[in-house]
């Protein structure tokens, strides 16, 4: 059974403060996507990295995808309130999107 | 109205009880999918529709029932839930059943079984 595991489980922050959450596992991924959920509402999705090593930027938020495509990282720069939210990782375990593995997510709380 | 809309938003139920969730996809997708979420688990994968065809049982119980009349709706029948099945369950669709293709989910159903 593949699993990801993301830390840290709870991060609470203040307003400006810089922050970096992670994914990991011991299977590899073809693909890994990183969504954000709001309380009350459903994920969305932020970025998809497939490449080993690859590193993507939206905003002050900053993507990277382990060159062994095992783990990845969500890095944010100068969080902000409207940063709040549940972030999950997903690793695609073959070229199916129907079986993507979830991670059990970070809760961030960004205080202002 | 745009995404993927999901009624009703709160549901509280009774074992005994037989209710339905609805989920409806306006993106023109040809993938749709059942996800449950509980306060102690990963999203979990419940079922996968493409173009109303069943893909994917993930071990669902019986009590479980999906239905896809078409490439823009999808049901969900419950009927004799145990109090451990209290969770949100979202649905969400996708262009196809591609790893590129973005999942978009919709709010959710928050379930209580009481």
């Amino acid at each position: 059974t593949q699993l990801l595991e993301q830390s840290p489980q709870f991060l609470s922050i203040q307003e400006g403060e810089n922050l970096t959450v992670y994914c990991n596992s011991s299977s590899v991924f073809s693909s890994l996507q990183w969504y954000r959920q709001e309380p009350g509402e459903g994920p969305v999705l932020l970025v998809t990295v497939v490449t080993g090593g690859e590193v993507k930027k939206l905003k002050r938020l900053t993507f990277q995808f382990g060159d062994a495509r095992k783990d990845s990282s969500l890095h944010i720069t100068a969080a902000q309130p409207g940063d709040t939210g549940l972030y999950l990782c997903a690793g695609a375990r073959d070229n199916y999107g129907q079986n993507f593995v979830f991670g059990p997510g970070t809760r961030l709380s960004v205080l202002p | 109205e745009t995404g993927v809309t999901q009624t009703p938003r709160h549901l509280v139920m009774g074992m005994t009880n037989k209710k339905s969730l609805k989920c409806e996809q306006h993106l023109g997708h040809n993938a749709m999918y059942w996800y449950k979420q509980s306060a102690k688990k990963p999203l979990e994968l419940m079922f996968v529709y493409n173009f109303k065809e069943q893909t994917e049982n993930n071990s669902v119980p019986s009590r479980f029932s999906p239905e896809c009349p078409n490439s823009s709706h999808l049901f969900l029948h419950l009927h004799t839930l145990q109090p451990e099945d209290s969770a949100l369950y979202l649905c969400a669709s996708s262009q196809d059943l591609g790893e590129y293709s973005p999942l978009h989910f919709g709010n959710g159903t928050r379930l209580t079984v009481t």
